[in-house]
């Protein structure tokens, strides 16, 4: 079945700094979406990219649709301590409502 | 967005038992869905709750295990059957508020099963 394999599994950053992480599918996906989850909390979504080479903007988070369609790309600018969390991507898994989510890259900040 | 409240929020419960969760909506969605996250792991599809039919159930979930009731557009309920502590973990519902695949989530309930 499809798979999405994201990197890193795991970050530790000062703030401040800039964060970079990708996630690649082994098929095309006309949908990428990030999401951002807290501890104790569910996902929230941050960024919907629907068109190929698309890059779309969400205050410090930057993400990009690749332009083969098999990869997408997360950034964020500046980190604060409250970025601090596990970041997701999702494509569609098949059916309405059926997302695959990659494992997730936990995201640690230090003041 | 959609205001998505799910309840419990955490429950710690004994092998054997059930646990059902409840899923409130603040307006009518036509499509709820239930997701598991296991410790440490990314999360899973169940099942798609249908208003007014039986669930539609993802392979590897089955609906004795996993029973699900949708009586309206706004509220629907998970069940947890016959626990173990391999069903830890935390139980997510879901909302498509739109076509272009954008999925809400509730808070989440955390189940231990001791």
């Amino acid at each position: 079945g499809q798979q999405l394999n994201q990197s890193p599994q795991s970050m530790f950053i000062q703030e401040g700094e800039d964060v970079s992480m990708n996630c690649t599918s082994s098929s095309i996906f006309n949908t990428w979406l990030w999401y951002k989850q807290d501890p104790g909390e569910g996902p929230v979504l941050l960024i919907a990219l629907y068109k190929a080479g698309e890059l779309t903007s969400n205050g410090r988070l930057t993400a990009q649709f690749g332009i083969t369609r098999k990869d997408s790309f997360l950034n964020i600018s500046a980190s604060i301590p409250s970025d601090v969390g596990i970041y997701f991507c999702a494509g569609p898994g098949g059916s309405q409502g059926n997302l695959i989510f990659g494992k997730g890259t936990k995201l640690s900040v230090k003041p | 967005s959609a205001v998505i409240s799910q309840k419990p929020s955490r429950d710690i419960c004994q092998r054997g038992t059930s646990l059902t969760i409840q899923c409130q909506v603040d307006s009518q969605v036509t499509m709820m869905f239930w997701y598991r996250q296991q410790p440490g792991q990314s999360l899973t599809l169940i099942a798609t709750a249908n208003q007014g039919s039986e669930a539609t159930y993802e392979s590897g979930f089955v609906i004795d295990k996993f029973p699900i009731s949708r009586p309206n557009l706004t509220f629907s309920t998970l069940t947890v059957s016959n626990m173990s502590p391999e069903d830890s973990s935390i139980y997510l519902c879901s909302v498509l508020r739109d076509s272009r695949e954008k999925l809400f989530f509730g808070s989440g309930t955390q189940l231990s099963v001791l």
